[in-house]
């Protein structure tokens, strides 16, 4: 069975500081890759998406993530961290042509402080 | 405010008793989608509706059952609930059912099990 890992658990920055989140997939086939934030007592809310194409994507709030086909990986980045940016982030795979739903990796939760 | 809507916010029950969650998509969107959030399993597909029919399973237990009705509202039925089943029980929702499109979630119920 497929599945996502999302090494980092927690991890603790300061503002300004740059954001690098691991997320690794486990399936050969072709994959649509996302993103997702949940701020502390919110829904989750796409952050963004890698369907084909242009391997480096950009998100909302300037985050990006880059697909790496080699690596089975698609890390989610952000240059300078903000304090509203504490949340968890989940990283999640679609596998192509096995319908809409998603296999999410563990989250991780970012705190940035001020 | 993803437009998926979810009652009751919270539900505090004893073990062995049901309970049902209800889920209202977004107006337009066909499909429904289940999740459950616990601390050990991390965020899990249950199961997909797309208008009114089953879609697609995943780790849903036999206790748990679903439904989408002709108003495309669905509802996650509980039964026999143990321990282990207080989570956060999210329901998003999408325009299609199997080709990909961005699922839009709800602010989750959620469930504790005494």
């Amino acid at each position: 069975a497929q599945s996502v890992s999302q090494h980092n658990h927690h991890v603790i920055l300061s503002e300004a500081a740059s954001l690098e989140l691991g997320c690794n997939y486990s399936y050969g086939g072709t994959v649509n890759l996302f993103w997702y934030v949940q701020y502390p007592g919110q829904h989750l809310q796409l952050l963004l998406k890698y369907f084909s194409g242009d391997p480096l994507v950009k998100g909302i709030k300037g985050f990006e993530a880059e697909f790496i086909k080699s690596k089975f990986s698609f890390n989610l980045r952000k240059p300078s961290v903000q304090w509203s940016d504490t949340a968890e982030y989940f990283c999640a795979v679609r596998l192509f042509n096995a319908g809409n739903m998603l296999t999410f990796g563990g989250g991780t939760r970012l705190m940035v402080k001020p | 405010d993803s437009g998926v809507t979810q009652t009751p916010k919270h539900l505090i029950t004893a073990t062995g008793q049901r309970v049902t969650l209800r889920c209202s998509p977004r107006s337009g969107d066909l499909s429904v989608y289940w999740y459950q959030q616990s601390l050990d399993q991390g965020l899990q597909f249950l199961i997909q509706y797309y208008n009114g029919e089953e879609r697609a399973k995943g780790n849903i237990l036999e206790r748990f059952s679903a439904q989408q009705f002709p108003d495309l509202h669905s509802e996650l039925n509980l039964s026999s609930l143990e321990l282990g089943d207080s989570a956060l029980y999210f329901c998003a929702s999408s325009v299609a059912g199997l080709a990909v499109n961005e699922q839009f979630f709800g602010p989750g119920t959620r469930l504790t099990v005494l």
